[in-house]
């Protein structure tokens, strides 16, 4: 059961466009979510995060945002840099059942900026 | 400051022997997380220590286990390895299990079993 969904394995953009990454959820009782990007051959590399008490999160470039009656967040790269082509994964966590740092990851959009 | 290690970076292995995998944590972090990553599976959640106690488990068989040691380093350890086993091990350190906290990954373990 997967648990944190990204529907599209694959994002082609023009660099200086703006790209939009999606991800859904089905667990409501996660509260704070997190955006990670992967190089090949390298560890995920931590992006931005958001807790579920906001809708709303900016660092530079990217912005996260979180509808929580759909269940869906989406992270927004403005603009996009040919730097930013790597897989980008979503992340959830559930601090319910006691403070943790266990993850739940999507399965990852691959994003291409076009020169 | 030193990012999270993790030995060896690459293994092949062949079924049903066994492999121990090493991660050592940020300094000061004495969180270690585990997660398995597949093609198409994305990653996922295996274990999570803190202070030399297992806090959380995945969905993985008995075959894997894991430990942390006083000084925060963790070995994850597979057993009777089968081929669906090859996959990017990835640790991840975290100053303590606490709310709206970031983990920090390494590069990773390639495990390759033949």
């Amino acid at each position: 059961d997967q648990q944190v969904k990204q529907n599209s394995p694959s994002l082609s953009v023009q660099e200086g466009r703006i790209s939009i990454l999606n991800c859904d959820y089905t667990n409501s009782m996660f509260d704070y979510f997190l955006w990670y990007k992967k190089y090949p051959a390298e560890g995920p590399t931590f992006l931005i995060s958001i807790s579920s008490i906001k809708d709303k999160n900016e660092d530079g470039r990217f912005t996260v945002f979180l509808n929580k009656s759909a269940k869906h967040l989406s992270l927004h790269i403005v603009p996009s840099q040919p730097g930013d082509s790597a897989v980008y994964f979503c992340a959830a966590s559930s601090n319910y059942g006691g403070a943790t740092n266990k993850l739940i990851f999507g399965t990852g959009t691959l994003l291409a900026v076009q020169p | 400051k030193a990012g999270v290690t993790q030995t060896p970076r690459y293994l092949i292995k062949t079924r049903g022997q066994q492999v121990t995998l090493s991660c050592s944590p940020i300094s000061g972090h004495r969180s270690v997380s585990w997660y398995q990553q597949t093609p198409g599976q994305g990653l996922q959640f295996l274990f999570e220590y803190f202070s030399e106690t297992q806090r959380n488990k995945g969905n993985f068989p008995g075959r894997f286990s894991g430990r942390q040691f006083s000084n925060s380093r963790s070995e994850m350890n597979v057993s009777t390895l089968e081929l669906g086993d090859s996959a990017l091990y990835l640790c991840a350190s975290s100053l303590a299990p606490n709310l709206n906290t970031e983990a920090f990954f390494g590069q990773g373990t390639r495990l390759t079993v033949v």
